[in-house]
């Protein structure tokens, strides 16, 4: 079974200084990978996600995430927070060529300090 | 808007009642999955279906049920509803059944239950 661990249930950082959330998954074999972010009030819209290839992957809104096989984690980073930023965001993974919907972790809320 | 309606928006009822809750998926994708999100689960699958068939189960109670029309709109029927059943219910779509088309889900904004 897969499962996925988002270590912090809230982060604060200031507005400027760099993001980062992580996230560290458990899969019997090599998943796809995702990160969505939920601002208030509405659904979940993908940021970025890891499929194969190159392990550094780049997404919406100068987000990124390194897919680390060794250490089983798919942390999301951003160098420079904006007050924009300020969500809900959820690392996910999923089976390749499965068709089990996507696990989610349970959510890391996101502060920033102006 | 990603595409993806949900009606209604937010839904109050009682305990031991029955609610329908209505997804049109984003047009050109032909899988439509249900989610809860609740503080304490987080957000857990619940049913996922491909062109009008039941194509994975998650956890779903008995007292759900779902299913896909012919057009392709999904509607989640919950009954003898309890209080622990006030979430967030999200329909998502995907283009294909299987394989990463299946993985990259469009979120419609939710429907927020609330049982009394």
């Amino acid at each position: 079974a897969q499962s996925v661990t988002q270590l912090g249930s809230h982060v604060s950082v200031s507005e400027g200084a760099l993001v980062l959330l992580r996230c560290n998954y458990s899969s019997s074999v090599p998943p796809y990978l995702f990160w969505y972010v939920q601002y208030p009030n509405q659904g979940l819209q993908l940021l970025l996600k890891y499929t194969t290839g190159a392990t550094l992957v780049k997404g919406i809104n100068g987000f990124e995430a390194e897919f680390k096989k060794s250490e089983t984690s798919f942390h999301l980073t951003k160098p420079s927070a904006h007050m924009s930023d300020a969500a809900e965001y959820f690392c996910a993974v999923s089976k390749r060529g499965g068709a089990d919907g996507l696990t989610f972790g349970k959510g890391t809320h996101l502060i920033i300090q102006p | 808007d990603s595409g993806v309606t949900q009606t209604p928006k937010h839904l109050i009822t009682a305990t031991g009642q029955r609610v329908t809750l209505r997804c049109s998926p984003r047009s050109g994708d032909l899988s439509v999955y249900w989610y809860q999100q609740s503080l304490d689960q987080g957000l857990q699958f619940l049913i996922q279906y491909y062109n009008g068939e039941e194509r994975a189960k998650g956890n779903i109670l008995e007292r759900f049920s779902a299913q896909q029309f012919p057009d392709l709109h999904s509607e989640l029927n919950l009954s003898s509803l309890e209080l622990g059943d006030s979430a967030l219910y999200f329909c998502a779509s995907s283009v294909a059944a299987t394989g990463l088309g299946a993985n990259v889900l469009t979120f419609g904004a939710g429907s927020r239950l609330t049982v009394l």
